[in-house]
């Protein structure tokens, strides 16, 4: 089966690191470009990063500098590392494969159930 | 970076066609997405590159374009297509990549 199963969200206080991990089953996460999506509670779907299949990675303005995309291919998971995590940053984090139509320009085909992180102390 | 603009809501008796607006000056240059999610579940895409249904999507979810709006259509609407959906943009400028996503608009079916 194709999916997505995302894990390790919990609490954490602010300044605090977390690693979120997202565990593909059905097809390849590195043959295929691969993001994260968060969305705070009540609030709407906001774009985090996203990891090319050739390795290259874009951040939003909000994360850059504090979060890191990853993949590891031998285990068929991306990761999300967190950085000097802020209140703001509590969110749903999914964790979405992109379906490419052209270079620069993808939609999220497959998406997982998501993982919560809350920040707060 | 583009922003996208949509309604917050919308309502419709069942049976009735529904139309979602989605607003922005990067629309004419980018395709649009659209998404579907329910209460406590993950979004699901139901349009790509403006008008293209998934594989798997019911033929009553449409998709147009024209200059600066992209529009969601459900024709006759069901109770269970109430939920909220979100358009989407790939934006991109040399090395710059960003996603966008609207705001998010909720169907309400009556």
């Amino acid at each position: 089966e194709v999916q997505l199963v995302e894990s390790g969200g919990g609490l954490v206080q602010p300044g605090g690191s977390l690693r979120v991990s997202c565990a593909a089953s059905g097809f390849t996460v590195n043959s295929n470009y691969m993001a994260w999506v968060r969305q705070a509670p009540g609030k709407g779907l906001e774009w985090v990063s996203i990891l090319y299949s050739g390795g290259s990675t874009y951040y939003a303005d909000s994360v850059k500098g504090r979060f890191t995309i990853s993949r590891h291919n031998s285990k068929n998971t991306l990761y999300l590392q967190m950085n000097s995590l802020r209140t703001e940053d509590t969110a749903v984090y999914y964790c979405a494969r992109a379906l490419v139509i052209l270079e620069w320009s993808y939609a999220f085909d497959l998406w997982g159930q998501g993982t919560m992180v809350t920040v707060s102390s | 970076s583009y922003d996208l603009t949509q309604p917050p809501s919308v309502s419709v008796s069942p049976g009735q066609t529904a139309r979602i607006t989605c607003s922005g000056d990067a629309l004419p240059k980018q395709y649009a997405y659209w998404y579907q999610q329910k209460p406590g579940q993950a979004p699901v895409l139901v349009i790509y590159k403006d008008s293209e249904r998934p594989s798997g999507i019911p033929e009553r979810f449409s998709g147009s374009s024209s200059g600066t709006t992209v529009t969601l259509t459900i024709s006759g609407v069901q109770a269970e297509d109430e939920a909220d959906y979100y358009c989407q943009i790939a934006d991109s400028s040399g090395t710059y990549k960003n996603v966008v996503f609207g705001g998010g608009t909720k169907l309400t079916v009556l």
